[in-house]
């Protein structure tokens, strides 16, 4: 079936320097990813959408200058969280809806981001 | 807007009997998708099960289905013979297909199985 897969699945960081997630569709291409931030205990929260070829749309409240997409081609997609703070640690998991006729979309593994 | 709502934050259940999970949705559109996701500690999210609005029959998935009352909007996950492996994180999700197929999700019931 459809994988979605994301590396790193942890990272530690320092405090100001930034982090670059990366999210690859593996068998099958994804004009369309989507961002999300789970903070412990709580759902998953939207983030942006990634577009390949154009840009992001970023949910209202998310700063586009501080998680940067890039969405370079079909399969894959970056989220890179500039100048991190300890607040941006998170659980950040993408996911791509299938468009091979099925409905459900796929979820990445997740990247678990603490910063110090 | 388009609103989940999962009003239990968390269930216990005794293995081998039968829970069910609550979810509500508000939108005004006719046509969306409606998805229930186990989330084990490990995080990865885990698809349950699919509804469809225009869909007839309530959607089963083996020990899983989905209890769907258009007119109440509500979707509720009854799960039968619950597992010790069913412990997790259960959120329903809302697809918005005017907006690209983003999922909406809801809070999240937390279940726990006792042996």
């Amino acid at each position: 079936g459809a994988v979605v897969s994301q590396h790193p699945s942890r990272v530690i960081c320092k405090s100001g320097t930034s982090v670059k997630i990366e999210c690859r569709s593996l068998d099958f291409q994804a004009t369309t990813m989507f961002w999300y931030r789970q903070f412990p205990k709580q759902s998953l929260m939207l983030m942006a959408t990634s577009n390949e070829g154009s840009k992001a749309t970023y949910e209202q409240g998310v700063e586009k200058d501080k998680f940067l997409i890039n969405h370079a081609s079909l399969t894959l997609s970056t989220l890179t969280v500039t100048s991190a703070h300890p607040e941006d640690s998170s659980f950040y998991i993408c996911s791509a809806p299938y468009a091979g006729g099925r409905y459900e979309q796929y979820f990445g593994p997740g990247t678990r981001l603490t910063v110090t | 807007a388009q609103k989940i709502t999962q009003t239990q934050p968390g269930m216990f259940v005794q293995e081998k009997e039968a829970v069910t999970l609550d979810c509500t949705y508000d939108t005004s559109d006719q046509s969306y998708g409606l998805f229930w996701y186990k989330q084990p500690s490990s995080g990865e999210m885990i698809f349950l099960i699919y509804q469809g609005s225009y869909d007839e029959q309530n959607a089963t998935e083996g020990r899983y289905s989905l209890n769907f009352q258009k007119a109440r909007k509500s979707a509720n996950l009854v799960i039968s013979a619950s597992q010790l492996g069913d412990s997790a994180m259960y959120f329903c999700a809302m697809r918005d297909y005017n907006q690209g197929g983003k999922l909406i999700f809801g809070q999240g019931t937390e279940l726990s199985v006792k042996p």
